[in-house]
């Protein structure tokens, strides 16, 4: 089984609007974190933001937030107002901390497109 | 240098050549990690070097061989690699795990990758 979906291949969305990814992950640990990466065509893979799994208060960095809904085991990545330079692939990755705390998992990515 | 740095950033090489990849991170980090990310597929963890240690090989070939001197810097040698070998192959650090420190996110940071092409 998939650790970390992301169902959305593509998306579109106008500038200045808010956009929701979607990613639900797949573990039995009761103690884990959860990623969200962007990718510009460039290459690089930045970090966004992060979730722990015993975080009760949704992450929030600036203009990005975590929807974390643990029983539904989805932690999708909200951004708002939208801006051009957003438009890039977004991946959701989990780490689990108790067992494989070396690896981590990283979905297929979201490519996002912000419209003018 | 800050951050995660990885030369060189382009690289194209024959099936029979030898060559090596650098990684270096400047941000006092002791786990780093080689990944491989091929057109359309997800992002495929190769190896991890914890606390300059090994503890991850997913199964890769023996063509890429990595190499960890130091916590600060990190190789992948290559050598009679084949053209579906071609991707962007990318370093990262992160913390290693520590049990004082067990709510932590020990998030990763990434070099700008290295893009290979095989001929």
């Amino acid at each position: 089984a998939q650790k970390i979906t992301q169902t959305q291949p593509g998306m579109f969305v106008q500038e200045k609007e808010a956009v929701t990814l979607d990613c639900t992950y797949d573990t039995s640990d009761q103690s884990y974190g959860l990623f969200w990466y962007k990718q510009p065509s460039s290459g690089e893979m930045i970090f966004l933001i992060y979730q722990g799994s015993y975080d009760e208060q949704n992450a929030t960095e600036g203009r990005y937030s975590l929807n974390f809904q643990k029983a539904r085991k989805s932690a999708n990545l909200v951004i708002s107002a939208s801006q051009l330079g957003d438009s890039a692939m977004y991946f959701c990755a989990m780490r689990e901390l108790l067992y494989n705390f070396n690896k981590f998992y990283f979905g297929s990515g979201t490519k996002l497109n912000v419209k003018p | 240098e800050t951050g995660v740095t990885q030369t060189p950033r382009h690289l194209v090489m024959g099936m029979t050549n030898k060559k090596s990849l650098k990684c270096e991170q400047h941000l006092g980090h002791n786990a780093m990690y080689w990944y491989k990310q091929s057109a359309k597929k997800p992002l495929e963890l190769m190896f991890v070097y914890s606390l300059e240690e090994r503890v991850e090989n997913n199964s890769v070939p023996s063509r890429f061989s990595p190499e960890c001197p130091n916590s600060s810097h990190l190789f992948l040698h290559l050598h009679t690699l084949q053209p579906e070998d071609s991707a962007l192959y990318l370093c990262a650090s992160s913390q290693a795990y520590s049990r004082d420190r067990d709510h932590a996110s020990y998030e990763q940071y990434f070099g700008p990758g290295t893009r290979l092409t095989v001929t």
